[in-house]
């Protein structure tokens, strides 16, 4: 099974400051990396796809990057919407597996 | 547009088993496989396996070999999941979830979640 690791669990940050999100790989997973955005109470929602894709209807402010085992979910100015927790989920070789999670809240 | 209907909660025994479905409109339901994730409370999400709503094909997290059966019915558009020897850490909310492209799982629609309780 491959382990997604993201870090860190909990991050603090000030509206309109950028936040960056990490989430790595135990073995390459290619850029078969999707991150999750979820709020209390809702389903999971798709934010980027193929490590990079923004899915239909995210704003720019998110992006994501890399390939391989590290992974980066970057948003560039937070909104008070964007406070919510964030999964990464490696989706490679049909047995997906997702990270634990970060908690992003207001500084 | 693209809508996933799932069954109400369900509470259970220890050692019952429940099944869960995900009713699919808005699209060829033969053309995207249906995964399941679920979540336990306070807890992240876990993925539990998929199966192409074409062919019937599965893959199954490890962790819930032997305990869980994905199925589909293609006259309704329903895919189904059934999970047995219910113990009380499968309390957990159950998601089914379907594909922004065809042959991946990058879970672009999801249902509204189903609670499953097992308590004694």
């Amino acid at each position: 099974e491959i382990v997604m690791t993201q870090s860190p669990a909990t991050l603090s940050v000030s509206p309109g400051e950028r936040a960056t999100l990490s989430c790595r790989a135990s073995q390459s997973v290619s850029s078969n990396l999707a991150w999750y955005q979820q709020k209390p109470g809702q389903a999971p929602r798709l934010l980027i796809y193929g490590a990079s894709t923004r899915a239909t209807g995210i704003p720019a402010r998110f992006s994501g990057s890399g390939s391989g085992t590290e992974f980066t979910l970057t948003i560039s100015s937070l909104q008070s919407e964007d406070f919510a927790v964030y999964y990464c989920q490696q989706y490679n070789n049909w047995l997906d597996t997702f990270g634990q999670g970060t908690k992003l809240e207001i500084k | 547009q693209v809508q996933l209907v799932q069954s109400g909660a369900e509470v259970k025994k220890p050692g019952a088993s429940v099944k869960v479905s995900c009713k699919a409109s808005g699209y060829t339901f033969t053309s995207y496989g249906i995964s399941w994730v679920r979540q336990a409370p306070g807890q992240g999400l876990e993925w539990m396996g998929w199966i192409s709503a074409y062919n019937g094909n599965t893959n199954y997290a490890q962790k819930l070999q032997g305990r869980v059966t994905m199925t589909t019915d293609t006259s309704t558009s329903t895919a189904y999941m059934e999970l047995r020897s219910l113990r009380s850490d499968d309390t957990a909310v159950y998601y089914c979830a379907r594909g922004v492209e065809m042959a991946t799982t990058t879970l672009g629609y999801w249902g509204q979640g189903t609670l499953v309780t097992v308590s004694s």
